[in-house]
């Protein structure tokens, strides 16, 4: 069936080191975005990246449809980044409807 | 930049009752979508919206479940007889289009069930 798989399920750094998020997605899929869910519970938009890289300023992410997965690499990171990440996935073929993953959750220690 | 407003932010209701919960998608936007987050869970969707009508709806729509379209601007979620499972974080999205076009979040109704 179609599925949305993250990982790692949850990561601690130190302030100031890079991380490597992964989504992996089981169809080929025509939206796939990137969300940070801060302690307030909003989910804040990240990327908008079926393929491709993007870069915005300390977060990148790279999609590669065709293998199935994407990434989204933090660099640098600050006690603000933690919290919860989620890949969403609108799949080809759907209505649009997006399925997200189970998220990586983030903790940067100062 | 245009973003998609819920009210309220958090709403407080008896088992049994009827809840509205409120969205005002971005204006030039045509597809409307409303998910659910339980507490510590990922996010599902419910169900989504386009052209005064239900394009498709998960499991978790049923029944007691409705959207409309009331006027130009808002886009509700009724839920008819809440039920202790129904506390979530209810989150409303609108996209231009469907299929390749970003969904923009709005910032979520946490809605509890006493």
């Amino acid at each position: 069936g179609i599925q949305v798989e993250q990982s790692p399920p949850d990561l601690i750094l130190q302030e100031g080191a890079n991380s490597t998020l992964r989504c992996n997605f089981s169809d080929s899929v025509n939206n796939l975005q990137w969300f940070h869910q801060n302690p307030w519970g909003q989910l804040i938009n990240l990327f908008y990246i079926p393929s491709g890289t993007k870069q915005n300023g300390r977060l990148s992410a790279t999609t590669v449809a065709t293998e199935r997965y994407s990434l989204l690499y933090i660099s640098s990171s600050q006690t603000t980044d933690s919290g919860v990440y989620f890949c969403a996935v609108g799949f080809a073929g759907s209505q649009g409807n997006l399925i997200f993953g189970k998220g990586t959750k983030l903790s940067v220690k100062p | 930049e245009p973003e998609v407003t819920q009210t309220p932010s958090h709403q407080v209701t008896q088992m049994g009752q009827e809840v509205i919960l409120r969205c005002v998608p971005i204006s030039n936007h045509l597809y409307f979508y409303w998910y659910r987050q339980i507490l510590g869970q990922k996010v599902e969707f419910l169900v989504s919206f386009y052209n005064n009508e239900i394009s498709e709806k998960s499991e978790i729509f049923d029944d007691q479940f409705s959207v409309e379209r009331p006027d130009g601007s808002n886009f509700t979620l009724k839920i008819r007889s809440t039920k202790l499972e129904d506390s979530a974080m209810y989150f409303c999205a609108s996209s231009e289009l469907t299929g390749d076009q970003p969904q923009h979040f709005g910032d979520g109704t946490r809605l509890s069930i006493l």
